[in-house]
Order: C-alpha cells, then sequence, then structure tokens
C-alpha cells in the first residue's frame, strides 16, 4: 500500500513569490494534518482536516497561508506571497480517524527555501 | 497546553552500545506518548505509542520505551544499536483525540563505528 505522497519534494523561490505544496493521503484516511517543521525543531501543526472540513485551523497564518482539500481526499497548501521566514519542511501526514489512538503516518515532507 | 523537552540535543554512541533517550512532557491529564524517527530526507516513522496499560512499550527496529508518570518521563532504549539508527528522533504527546500533538525538538543520534 502506497504511503502517504507529497509533492514537490523540493522548493526554491524568491521572496513574495507563491508557492503550492501537494498531498495525498493514505488511502480510507478521513483525517490530514499538514506541519512545518522548521530546522532543528519538531513539527508544528498548521491545519488538520477531517474530510474536507478544516478543524483545527488555529496555528494557520492566515494572512499568507491557505489551504483546502476538495473532495476530502487530496489537499493543497498554499503560501502567497512567500516571506525568509517561511523556510522550512512541510509535511503532511494522515491517520484513519482523529481519535487519540490513531497513528499518524508521515508523508517525506516538501523542502521549501524562500531566497 | 501540553509540551515536550527532550534534553539531549545531540547524542553519540558507538555501535553495539545501549542507547537511551530522553523525553519529558508536561500535560495535566493522561498522556498519549509516542516516538518517532526521521531519518535524513525522510518523513517521521512511529518507533512506539504509549495510551495505557502495561508501562513498559515494545516497538519496531528492537526500540522499547518507559512510561513514569512520577517523573513525567518516556525515555526511549535500545540495548545495542546498529549503524543504521543513525537519525533524528522525536518525542510527541497528545490528547485523547489526537487533534493536537506537540513535538519534541528532537534528539539527533550519531552512531560510531
Amino acid at each position: 500500500e502506497a504511503g502517504v505522497v507529497q509533492s514537490p519534494r523540493y522548493k526554491i523561490i524568491e521572496k513574495k513569490q507563491p508557492v503550492a505544496f501537494w498531498c495525498n493521503p493514505i488511502s480510507g484516511h478521513n483525517t490530514l494534518y499538514w506541519y512545518r517543521q522548521n530546522l532543528g525543531q519538531g513539527p508544528e501543526l498548521l491545519i488538520r482536516y477531517e474530510n474536507e472540513e478544516a478543524v483545527d485551523d488555529s496555528q494557520l497564518p492566515k494572512d499568507r497561508f491557505s489551504a483546502e482539500r476538495l473532495k476530502g481526499v487530496d489537499s493543497t497548501l498554499k503560501i502567497q506571497p512567500a516571506e525568509l521566514g517561511d523556510s522550512a519542511v512541510y509535511l503532511c501526514a494522515s491517520s484513519l480517524e482523529s481519535s487519540g489512538q490513531e497513528t499518524q503516518y508521515f508523508g517525506p515532507g516538501t523542502r521549501l527555501l524562500v531566497l | 497546553a501540553q509540551s515536550v523537552t527532550q534534553p539531549d540535543i545531540h547524542i553519540t554512541v558507538s555501535e553495539g552500545a545501549s542507547l537511551e533517550l530522553r523525553c519529558n512532557y508536561s500535560y495535566g491529564a493522561t498522556p498519549y506518548l509516542f516516538w518517532y524517527v526521521q531519518s535524513p530526507g525522510q518523513g517521521l516513522q512511529l518507533l512506539l505509542k504509549y495510551f495505557s496499560g502495561d508501562t513498559l512499550v515494545q516497538g519496531i527496529k528492537g526500540f522499547e520505551a518507559e512510561f513514569k508518570r512520577s517523573q513525567s518521563s518516556f525515555n526511549l532504549r535500545k540495548p545495542s544499536v546498529h549503524w543504521s539508527d543513525a537519525a533524528e528522533y522525536f518525542c510527541a504527546v497528545a490528547k485523547y483525540n489526537n487533534n493536537d500533538m506537540r513535538f519534541g525538538a528532537g534528539t539527533r543520534l550519531t552512531v560510531k563505528p
């Protein structure tokens, strides 16, 4: 069974440019998460979806970040415009449900460098 | 809110030696605890998790962890380290409904031949 798929794996852009990341969760997983991992830090949750509904976006910087999960499967995370401080690894994870005992499975991440 | 502290940023051990990675958590109720491993350029892989019951938890790749409520700790151990264990290790704590998982800053493990 395929794991969580993310693309692109790497992205280099200039500041003020837009960028988008795509995630395809494990088949049948209802819950999808986007995390940001800064260098030398652990992942921090940006947004959590249950099916197509964003149920926790309290940590998403809404002035420049947006996300969507159409049809409750794939998801896209967008930054517009990007700032130097957005350089990080963006991780997508999925789980069957959002209960405490469900394991989150992580994709390989998208490494973003903003110049 | 819950939080996790991993006191050791970097640990170096010799291949074949034993390993213990420390994790301390802060949470008012019974926590859900996890250890993940991240190899360079890879996503996080779950090693083991604790929800309830036996406080000694067995995981994959020969790892185990022990939950000690009195010390608010969930340390990861392995009796004999292999060169392939070199990676970044993250401890995480979550609430019962998993909607707010907090990770520690990670411990980087280097294995000497």
